[in-house]
């Protein structure tokens, strides 16, 4: 079946530090990958996706690596920021399927 | 703003009763999926609808029903109201019959009392 399993949190870093968050995914056919964010009250955005193997999504400097050969979509994030603070979700759209599969979700908090 | 607007943003009721969640697509859009976020369960795909069909059903209880109308807006209906029901209902659309970059409301929180 497909599945997305994702980092336990909360993770809580300071300021600057550097951030990594995994997430790994068991899927039939050639899934495409995404991050999702949900702050505080809000609905989910879209952060980033990759559709095929060894593709690197970007934005607002977070990174995440489509990595077939370990089934692993990491987000990794250079110099976290208060503001990023929020939870990730990784999630995967199965060849043929109509919906996302999520993980649990990690929440983020970075302290000044 | 993401363009999905859902109504109202929070609800109260008690057990037993029945509520009915709206939901408009961003423009353009011809697809709507409602998720259901509970503490212990996470996200939880219930149900899809393209262009008035449904397309896709998934952990969605026999108590819940939802359609699409013409103008693309969607309703999901949650009837015989349990404590356990007590979620974050959320909408999201897309242009294509496939999940691929949805779009997401902000969301319903639904407390059933």
């Amino acid at each position: 079946g497909n599945s997305v399993t994702q980092m336990e949190g909360p993770v809580t870093l300071s300021e600057e530090a550097f951030l990594t968050i995994n997430c790994t995914y068991t899927a039939t056919g050639y899934p495409s990958l995404f991050w999702y964010v949900q702050y505080p009250g809000e609905g989910l955005q879209l952060l980033l996706k990759a559709t095929k193997a060894d593709d690197k999504g970007s934005n607002k400097g977070f990174e995440a690596t489509y990595r077939k050969e370990t089934t692993s979509f990491h987000l990794e994030k250079g110099s976290v920021q208060v503001s990023d603070s929020a939870v990730y979700f990784c999630a995967l759209s199965a060849t043929g399927a109509n919906n996302l599969f999520f993980g649990t979700g990690t929440r983020l908090t970075v302290i000044p | 703003d993401s363009g999905v607007t859902q109504t109202p943003k929070h609800l109260i009721t008690a057990t037993g009763q029945r509520v009915t969640l709206r939901c408009s697509p961003r423009s353009g859009d011809l697809s709507v999926y409602w998720y259901q976020q509970s503490l212990d369960q996470g996200l939880q795909f219930l149900i899809q609808y393209y262009n008035g069909e449904e397309r896709a059903k998934g952990n969605i209880l026999e108590r819940f029903s939802a359609q699409q109308f013409p103008d693309l807006h969607s309703e999901l209906n949650l009837s015989s109201l349990e404590l356990g029901d007590s979620a974050l209902y959320f909408c999201a659309s897309s242009v294509e019959d496939r999940a691929y970059g949805y779009t997401f409301g902000s969301g319903t929180r639904l407390t059933v009392v």
